[in-house]
């Protein structure tokens, strides 16, 4: 079945350091790979998504990913946080080539300490 | 500018009610989801509508029912018969044909149980 993990439910960082959230992916072939943020009340926002090319993708607020094909992780990075970082992060994949649904992971909450 | 408007924001329901959440898009998308959001649990998938007169269910349909009746509007109806209505409802939409193209984000409706 596919799934994707975020193993963390938690991250606090302090500002001014690098950060990282992590996904890992469970799926067939090489998927579509996609992080979303969301703040308190509010929907989710399109960060960066991987395609095919670069495993390093850069994407918005100075966020990027880099793709693993061998440890199937998509890891989302930041060199340097910002307070206004705090959020709630989502890894979504999508099975490539198909017109299947977004999975979800189940979050990571991300805390950025001044 | 475009995009995904829900409401309301906040809804209350009463035992035995049943009660409709609106979901409009201008973004000119073939395609629009329901997801549910409880915490920690990230989202899952109500319903899906990849075009105007149809749609699909998606993995927690029960209690739920759906429209497509226009291309602009997908509304969401939470019946009497889910008895655990109370979470947050996300209303998405994206370009079904180009599985690489994100999905886009209303700031949802809050659903709470009087």
């Amino acid at each position: 079945a596919q799934s994707v993990a975020q193993p963390e439910d938690q991250v606090n960082v302090a500002e001014g350091n690098p950060l990282t959230v992590k996904c890992t992916y469970s799926v067939s072939g090489n998927p579509y790979l996609f992080w979303y943020v969301q703040y308190p009340n509010r929907g989710l926002q399109f960060l960066l998504k991987y395609i095919t090319g670069d495993n390093l993708v850069k994407g918005s607020y100075g966020f990027e990913a880099e793709f693993n094909k061998s440890q199937t992780s998509f890891h989302l990075k930041k060199p340097s946080a910002l307070v206004s970082d705090s959020a709630l992060y989502f890894c979504a994949v999508r099975e490539r080539g198909s017109q299947g649904n977004l999975i979800f992971g189940k979050g990571t909450k991300l805390s950025v300490k001044p | 500018d475009g995009g995904i408007t829900q409401s309301p924001k906040y809804l209350f329901r009463k035992e035995g009610q049943n009660v409709t959440l609106s979901c409009e898009q201008n973004l000119n998308h073939d395609a629009m989801y329901w997801y549910r959001q409880d915490p920690g649990q990230g989202l899952r998938l109500i319903y899906y509508s990849q075009i105007v007169n149809d749609f699909q269910k998606g993995d927690i349909a029960e209690g739920y029912s759906v429209s497509r009746e226009k291309k602009e509007s997908f509304p969401l109806t939470v019946t009497s018969a889910q008895k655990n209505p109370t979470a947050f409802y996300l209303c998405a939409s994206s370009i079904p044909r180009d599985g690489y193209q994100p999905q886009h984000f209303g700031d949802g409706t809050r659903l709470s149980i009087l």
